[in-house]
């Protein structure tokens, strides 16, 4: 079975102040995708990473696949309260499906 | 245009009582999904359908729940009878291909239930 393991679960940070979240898998994944949920909102696409080792940028926002593509990370700078947030990262497995990790649950304070 | 349409967005109800989640997809996808999420799971694929054709119904909790889609336009979901355990945002999701084509995959915003 394929899984995709979030960490950290929880971020507290200060306006400002860089972060990492992770995205990990013992599988590998012909493409991961990273998407953001407001309170009260469904998720929204931010980005999908297709190639071993591809990186994009998204404003303050960077997504990197890892070489192999059983991972992902995704890099905010300067966070602002606007960031906030719970991050999933997404992958398809065979058959239609889309499998969700936990997610990152990320409150940047002013 | 309008994205995925889902009603109600609340809904509180007593146990036993039968409850109906209702979707309108993206006009024109033909991928068709309906997620779970809790704290405890988070985001739980249930059944998804592919040009409204049940193609894995594999994450349905049990029997009490069932989905249909008469047509390209229109899908429910029912609980019946209602546990207090399926409390739960459920959301409704489509997607112009197929979700392992890493197509993007639009969500409603979702129907807020809790069973008492």
């Amino acid at each position: 079975t394929q899984l995709l393991e979030q960490s950290p679960q929880f971020l507290s940070i200060q306006e400002g102040e860089n972060l990492t979240v992770y995205c990990n898998s013992s599988s590998v994944f012909s493409s991961l995708q990273w998407y953001r949920q407001e309170p009260g909102e469904g998720p929204v696409l931010l980005v999908t990473v297709v190639t071993g080792g591809e990186v994009k940028k998204l404003k303050r926002l960077t997504f990197q696949f890892g070489d192999a593509r059983k991972d992902s990370s995704l890099h905010i700078t300067a966070a602002q309260p606007g960031d906030t947030g719970l991050y999933l990262c997404a992958g398809p497995t065979g058959g239609f499906k889309t499998i969700f990790g936990a997610g990152t649950r990320l409150f940047v304070k002013a | 245009d309008a994205g995925v349409i889902q009603s109600p967005r609340h809904e509180v109800t007593e146990m036993g009582q039968e409850v109906t989640l209702r979707c309108k997809p993206i006009s024109g996808h033909n991928s068709l999904f309906w997620y779970r999420q809790t704290m405890m799971r988070g985001l739980e694929l249930l059944i998804y359908f592919n040009n409204n054709v049940p193609i894995d119904d594999s994450g349905m909790p049990e029997d009490r729940f069932s989905a249909k889609m008469p047509n390209a336009s229109f899908s429910t979901l029912k609980i019946q009878p209602s546990e207090p355990r399926d409390s739960a945002v459920y959301f409704c999701a489509s997607t112009p291909g197929t979700a392992s084509s890493g197509n993007t995959i639009y969500f409603g915003e979702g129907s807020w239930l809790t069973v008492v």
